[in-house]
C-alpha cells in the first residue's frame, strides 16, 4: 500500500496563476482532509470532505476549493493563486475501523508551494 | 472554535533525559487527543493517541496523560534517543464533528548526544 500520496511535491506559481493539487489514498478510507502548515503555526484545516460526494469548510478555506472525485481522491485548487498561499499543504485520510475504533488521520507527504 | 497552544516551542534535552511538552484546548467537547512527530520534509505521523474517557496512556518510552477538568494534556518521552529529535505535534478534536483536527503550534525537540 503507498498510504496517501501528493502530486507535485514542489510546485513555484506567479500571483494570480491557477493550480490544482491532488491527492489520492489506497486505505479505503471515507474521510480525506487538506491542511496547510505554516512555520509556528502547526497545521491548519482548509477543507474536508467527510465521505464522497461531501466536501465541509474548515478553518482556513477563503481562496481554495476542492473536489472529491471518487473516494480514492481529493483535489485541492488554487483559482488565483496570491503570496499569502505559499506554504506546505498536507493531504490526510482517515476512518472508523470497526471493533478497532481508531481515528487515525494518515498524511501525505506535502506539497511545498511557493507563490511569486 | 477549538483552540489549542502547545508549550514549549523548542526543547533542547540531552540524551537519555526526559522530554516533556505541554497542550491546553479550550473545547471541552474534545473528546480525542492525538500527538503527531513530524520529521524533516515529511509528513507527520501519529505517535500516540488519547481519547477523553482515559487518563493516561503509555506505549514503550512514549506516554501522555489528559486533565480532562483543567483542560490540559501532556506528552512524555523517557529515554530521549537522537532519533527523538523531530517536531511535535498535539491536536484535539470532535469525533462525532467529523474529527477534524486543530492543532498546535508545535515543539521542535533537539535531543543532544
Amino acid at each position: 500500500n503507498a498510504g496517501v500520496t501528493q502530486t507535485p511535491k514542489f510546485q513555484v506559481l506567479k500571483t494570480g496563476q491557477s493550480m490544482t493539487l491532488q491527492c489520492a489514498q489506497d486505505m479505503n478510507h471515507n474521510s480525506m482532509y487538506w491542511y496547510r502548515q505554516d512555520p509556528g503555526m502547526g497545521l491548519r484545516l482548509i477543507y474536508y470532505s467527510a465521505s464522497e460526494g461531501t466536501t465541509d469548510k474548515g478553518e482556513v478555506p477563503n481562496g481554495y476549493n476542492v473536489s472529491r472525485l471518487n473516494k480514492r481522491e481529493f483535489s485541492l485548487r488554487l483559482e488565483s493563486a496570491a503570496p499569502s498561499q505559499t506554504s506546505v499543504y498536507f493531504c490526510a485520510s482517515s476512518d472508523l475501523v470497526s471493533g478497532l475504533r481508531t481515528y487515525e488521520q494518515y498524511f501525505g507527504p506535502g506539497t511545498r508551494l511557493t507563490v511569486t | 472554535g477549538e483552540n489549542v497552544e502547545q508549550h514549549p516551542s523548542t526543547l533542547s534535552v540531552q540524551e537519555g533525559d526526559s522530554a516533556v511538552i505541554k497542550c491546553t484546548y479550550s473545547d471541552s467537547a474534545s473528546n480525542y487527543f492525538p500527538w503527531y512527530k513530524q520529521e524533516l520534509g515529511k509528513g507527520p505521523q501519529l505517535i500516540i493517541d488519547i481519547r477523553s474517557n482515559v487518563g493516561e496512556k503509555k506505549d514503550q518510552r512514549i506516554a501522555v496523560t489528559l486533565n480532562k477538568t483543567a483542560k490540559h494534556f501532556s506528552l512524555h518521552i523517557t529515554e530521549t534517543q537522537p532519533e527523538d529529535s523531530a517536531v511535535y505535534f498535539c491536536a484535539a478534536s470532535i469525533k462525532a464533528a467529523g474529527n477534524k483536527l486543530t492543532f498546535g503550534g508545535g515543539t521542535r525537540v533537539l535531543v543532544k548526544p
